[in-house]
Formats: C-alpha cells, sequence, structure tokens
C-alpha cells in the first residue's frame, strides 16, 4: 500500500545550523515525491518536488530534498536554519496506479531556535 | 493568478445547521482534492474529483457530509447536520492530474461547531 512516514514529530535545531526532516515513503509505481511547508493560520505550500533525473532538488527559500532510491526516503535539507523556518512541514508522495492520488506524511514540527 | 480561492474563511455555527464551504480552483486545473485538518487527526482526504468526477471519497466521514462539483471552477462541501466533532480548518487544493505536478491549497475555512 501506498505510504509516506515522518519519523519524527518534532525536530529542533539552532539557527544557523543544518536542518533535515526526515520521510520514507512506499509507492507500488514511479514515486513522485513533495515537500509542503504549513506557517500557522495558513493553507500548506509547495517547496518542491522529485520527478526523476538529479537525486538532490533544490526548492524555495533555501530547501533542498535528497531522493534515496534505494533506502526509499526523501529527507528535507538546508545547509543554514533560519527563525523564520520554524514550520511545519509535510512529505507527500502522488499515486500514479491510484488515480494520482496524493498520500501525505503525519507531519514534523520544525522548531528553530535565536 | 489568485490562486485557490475559499469561503468563508471562518464559520461559527451551531450544532445541527447546514454548513456549506466553497472553492474555486486554480484555472486549468482538473483535479481538486478536499482535506480537513485537526490536532488529533493530522490532514485527512475526504473526496477527490478529476474532471468534475468524484473519484475517491472514502474520506468522507459519513452521510453527513456530501460534495459536489457542477462544474470545472466550482466545489461545495456541504454538513448536514454539523455536530461539535465537525470542527476543523477545511482545504480545498487543486492540482493537474498528471502525477508530475504538486498541488496548490487555499487558505482554508475554521469551522467551529458549538
Amino acid at each position: 500500500a501506498q505510504s509516506v512516514a515522518q519519523p519524527e514529530d518534532q525536530v529542533n535545531v539552532a539557527e544557523g545550523n543544518p536542518l533535515t526532516v526526515k520521510c520514507t515513503y512506499s509507492v507500488s509505481g514511479n514515486p513522485y515525491l513533495f515537500w509542503y511547508v504549513q506557517y500557522p493560520n495558513r493553507g500548506l505550500q509547495f517547496l518542491l518536488k522529485y520527478i526523476t533525473g538529479d537525486n538532490l532538488v533544490k526548492g524555495s527559500y533555501g530547501f533542498e530534498a535528497e531522493f534515496n532510491k534505494s533506502q526509499t526516503s526523501f529527507h528535507l535539507k538546508k545547509p543554514s536554519a533560519l527563525v523564520s523556518d520554524s514550520a511545519l512541514y509535510f512529505c507527500a508522495v502522488r499515486d500514479e496506479g491510484n488515480f494520482n492520488k496524493f498520500y501525505f506524511g503525519s507531519g514534523t514540527k520544525l522548531n528553530v531556535k535565536p | 493568478d489568485a490562486g485557490v480561492i475559499q469561503s468563508p474563511r471562518h464559520e461559527v455555527t451551531e450544532m445541527g445547521q447546514e454548513v456549506t464551504l466553497r472553492c474555486k480552483p486554480i484555472s486549468g486545473h482538473n483535479s481538486l482534492f478536499w482535506y480537513r485538518q485537526t490536532m488529533m487527526r493530522g490532514l485527512e482526504l475526504l473526496i477527490y474529483f478529476n474532471n468534475n468526477v468524484p473519484i475517491d471519497d472514502s474520506g468522507m466521514p459519513e452521510d453527513r457530509f456530501s460534495a459536489k462539483m457542477p462544474n470545472a471552477s466550482f466545489s461545495t462541501l456541504k454538513i448536514q447536520p454539523s455536530e461539535p466533532r465537525d470542527s476543523a480548518v477545511y482545504f480545498c487544493a487543486s492540482s493537474l492530474s498528471d502525477p508530475m505536478y504538486e498541488q496548490y491549497f487555499g487558505p482554508g475555512t475554521r469551522l467551529t461547531v458549538t
């Protein structure tokens, strides 16, 4: 069955330090993977996606994500965290074998402390 | 483009009343999704339309919930009768049906049922 797992409910990091938010997935067909960010009282915003090609994809606000097929992972990264990056982050996979439905992880709350 | 438009942004109603939430997807998008978000249950997919046709409504909680998409530019989610446990933020999102494309979320409707 298709699924997305975000093993950490919360990630704490100091401003200026690198950050990683973890995501693993399970899908029967090609993995189409997405990261979204949600700020308080807002809708989810698209950050970046992996479709094919280079395993390192770059997105908005300096974020990037690394696709690893053997580990079925798609971790979100940023070299230097900002306090303003504090938000809720969702990983998602789109299943082309199931009418292109999206499956979302449970979300990871990122706290960046000054 | 104005993005996905949802109305109302906030709705407070009494138990037993009918509630109608509205969504206008991004022009040209042919997939539309309704989600519900609560602290307890996270982000849940309620129903998914493709080319105005409901594809997957397995997430609709019960018969009190119904959704329609009469044309490509408008969808409604109706709750009748409403109950306090329906209190949540309801999001509409739209996309292209191609699995490579991301979803775009509206700002959400915060529903409070007293």
